[in-house]
């Protein structure tokens, strides 16, 4: 069993649309989730960064952690088709990866917003 | 500008020729990481780095050597690459705080 899910997706949806993206994952130990927003030929960049349990807002984006229930979510309301890439979620035991650096992600799921 | 730069950004090459992929970071962070990413597997660290001479294996470091001469760059090294190293390699880094830069990735096949 890996250690994170992610539905791969892809998903497609209107411009305009709220989209949920989301994950679980299987270890307690994690602390800090990530959201990872990675366009076609790019690296991954870091959309959103959460500690622990709880919302994080940032203007269209919303972060949500349930540790209770091991499941993290990504929000975009208004989605726009430049919001059409790949979204990863990351987590780890120590912020930023700790001393080994590691990122633990999901496999990523392919959002495309139509205009 | 703050960034991560890995070269080549593409690279075609044979069974067993070896090969080096440079990564280098213009923000003098200690930790940097290398990570394949596959299909279905996401990304998974190969080896890392917490800062000039330290260096340690990730989760899949087999067939990979990696050196850490100077603090801002971390070159990979396949010594003698396989056609299962053909996958898409990312270099990033970051300070000791929470967030991790990636560079803009690798594409190799080994035919």
């Amino acid at each position: 069993q890996k250690e994170v899910e992610q539905d791969p997706g892809p998903l497609s949806v209107p411009e305009g649309a709220i989209v949920s993206l989301n994950c679980t994952y299987s270890n307690s130990a994690f602390q800090y989730f990530m959201w990872y927003r990675q366009y076609s030929r790019k690296g991954p960049e870091l959309l959103m960064y959460t500690y622990s349990s709880g919302n994080k807002e940032d203007g269209r984006f919303t972060a949500q952690v349930d540790k209770s229930s091991k499941y993290i979510s990504l929000f975009i309301r208004d989605s726009q088709p430049s919001d059409s890439a790949t979204y990863l979620c990351a987590m780890s035991a120590w912020p930023g990866g700790g001393a080994t650096n590691k990122l633990i992600f999901g496999t990523g799921t392919l959002l495309a917003v139509q205009p | 500008e703050a960034q991560v730069t890995q070269n080549p950004r593409y690279l075609i090459t044979v069974t067993g020729k070896k090969l080096t992929v440079t990564c280098s970071q213009n923000m003098n962070h200690e930790y940097m990481s290398w990570y394949r990413q596959d299909p279905g597997l996401g990304l998974r660290q190969i080896y890392y780095s917490m800062n000039v001479e330290v260096t340690d294996k990730g989760d899949v470091p087999e067939g990979y050597k990696v050196s850490r001469k100077e603090k801002r760059n971390f070159p990979l090294i396949l010594e003698s690459p396989s056609p299962n190293q053909t996958s898409l390699y990312f270099c990033a880094s970051r300070t000791g705080g929470d967030t991790q830069y990636f560079g803009p990735g690798t594409r190799l096949t080994v035919l």
